[in-house]
């Protein structure tokens, strides 16, 4: 059974201290691994797609890597404004008409 | 600006009763979905929908039901036969996922009362 689990479940850090987020996936053939990040209240908002092992992508203070059995969302300097819900979701060759999500690691940068 | 409208915001229903919830999209998508989302679970997907006319269940459709009569439309009906509706449900779309992602609209908040 394709599956997505995301830790820690929460992530408390101050300003300017970089930490990382994880996403570990099973898939029957991974077509991509995606990361979203959702405000409260709000829908998630699409960051990056990964689609082979070792690939990276940036995007401000983000870094998204993706291995084999895992990926991780490296956040360098965070700000308060980083502070959000991150989701993690794969989707498999068997069934491209969805994706899987994990259930979110929710982040608080305190300045 | 193009973009996915849900309403209502904040939705209440009563037991026995069902509800629709609407989602609307100008971004001219192809593919639309309705996704369920509870507290300390990651979202679960509802029904899809990858062309007019045409729609798929999703791992939790059992309670509900959906039409697609038009590309911009995909309401989501909550029929009383879900036995636990109270959720915060998200409808995207997407064109390119693998590119683009797909795009959420704001979601609407259903609470039985």
């Amino acid at each position: 059974e394709d599956q997505v689990t995301q830790s820690p479940e929460a992530l408390r850090l101050q300003e300017g201290e970089s930490s990382s987020l994880n996403c570990s996936y099973t898939v029957s053939g991974l077509r991509g691994l995606f990361w979203y990040r959702q405000d409260p209240g709000k829908g998630p908002e699409f960051l990056f797609t990964l689609y082979s092992a070792g690939e990276e992508k940036e995007k401000e203070r983000l870094k998204a890597t993706l291995t084999k059995k895992e990926s991780f969302l490296h956040i360098t300097a965070p700000k308060p404004e980083d502070s959000a819900t991150y989701l993690c979701a794969v989707q498999a060759y068997s069934n491209t008409g969805k994706l899987i999500f994990g259930q979110g690691t929710t982040l608080q940068v305190k300045p | 600006d193009g973009g996915i409208t849900q309403s209502p915001k904040y939705l209440f229903r009563k037991e026995g009763q069902n509800v629709t919830l609407s989602c609307e999209q100008n971004l001219n998508h192809d593919a639309m979905y309705w996704y369920r989302q509870d507290p300390g679970q990651g979202l679960r997907l509802i029904y899809y929908s990858q062309i007019v006319n045409d729609f798929q269940k999703g791992d939790i459709a059992e309670g509900y039901s959906v039409s697609r009569e038009k590309k911009e439309s995909f309401p989501l009906t909550v029929t009383s036969a879900q036995k636990n509706p109270t959720a915060f449900y998200l409808c995207a779309s997407s064109i390119d996922e693998q590119r683009y992602g797909y795009t959420f609209g704001s979601g609407t908040r259903l609470t039985v009362v």
